[in-house]
C-alpha cells in the first residue's frame, strides 16, 4: 500500500516564477491538506481539500493555490515566488471521517 | 486558533535512558498526533491519541485531554531514536492540524 508520494522532492525556481507541487494521498484517502515549514519552525497550515473544493485555508497569500482533481491527487501553485517562499512543502492525506493524517516525504523549494 | 507548546526544546539523552517529551494545548482537541520528523524532513506517525495512553514497543503516550496535555515516553532510548519529535493538535471539523515546535532529541552512545 503506497503510501502519501509528493513530487518533486527537490526544485530550484528563481523569483518570480511559478511553481506547482504534486501530491498522490495514501490510497483510500480522499481529504488533502498542504503544509509550509520553514527551516527552523513547524509546520505551518496552507489549505485543505476535499471533494476537489478548497475546504479552509491558513494564512497565506493569494499566490498560493491548489487544486484537487477526481482521482483525489492535488496540487500546489505558488506564483510570483519569492526568496521567503523557500521552504519544504508537506503533504498530508486523510480520511475525512477519520482524523489520523498521513504525511509525505515533502518537496524542499528553494528560491534564488 | 489554538496554541501548541512542546517541552523541553533540546534534549540529550544517554543511551539506554529514559525521557518524557510534553505537548501542551490551549484548547479542547479532537485530534492529537505524535511525529518524528526524520533529518529529510519527513514526518513519521507515531500515535494517534486524542485521549487515553497507547504503547508501541519503547514507545507510549498519553493524552489527558481535560487537562490540555499529552506525554510521550520513550524508554531504554537508542542513537536511533535521535531526531525530532513533534506533536499536533486538531480542532474543528477540518483537518486543519497545528504543530508544535518540535523536541529536538539527541542520543548519544
Amino acid at each position: 500500500d503506497a503510501g502519501v508520494t509528493q513530487s518533486p522532492t527537490h526544485l530550484i525556481k528563481t523569483r518570480g516564477q511559478q511553481v506547482t507541487l504534486r501530491c498522490s494521498p495514501k490510497s483510500g484517502h480522499d481529504t488533502v491538506s498542504w503544509y509550509q515549514q520553514a527551516l527552523g519552525q513547524g509546520p505551518q497550515f496552507i489549505f485543505q481539500y476535499y471533494e476537489e473544493e478548497e475546504r479552509q485555508r491558513g494564512n497565506f497569500p493569494d499566490r498560493f493555490s491548489g487544486h484537487q482533481f477526481p482521482n483525489y491527487s492535488s496540487e500546489l501553485n505558488v506564483n510570483a515566488l519569492l526568496l521567503g517562499d523557500s521552504a519544504l512543502y508537506l503533504c498530508a492525506s486523510s480520511l475525512r471521517q477519520s482524523t489520523e493524517a498521513f504525511f509525505g516525504q515533502g518537496t524542499r523549494l528553494t528560491v534564488v | 486558533g489554538i496554541q501548541v507548546e512542546q517541552s523541553p526544546p533540546d534534549l540529550i539523552l544517554q543511551e539506554g535512558a529514559n525521557s518524557t517529551l510534553r505537548c501542551n494545548f490551549s484548547d479542547s482537541v479532537n485530534n492529537l498526533q505524535w511525529f518524528h520528523q526524520n533529518p529529510w524532513g519527513q514526518l513519521i506517525n507515531l500515535f494517534y491519541i486524542p485521549s487515553g495512553t497507547k504503547q508501541n514497543g519503547r514507545l507510549s503516550a498519553t493524552t489527558v485531554a481535560t487537562e490540555r496535555y499529552s506525554l510521550l515516553y520513550i524508554s531504554s532510548s537508542q542513537t536511533t531514536d535521535s531526531g525530532v519529535y513533534v506533536c499536533a493538535a486538531r480542532t474543528g471539523g477540518y483537518q486543519k492540524v497545528t504543530f508544535g515546535t518540535g523536541t529536538k532529541l539527541q542520543v548519544i552512545p
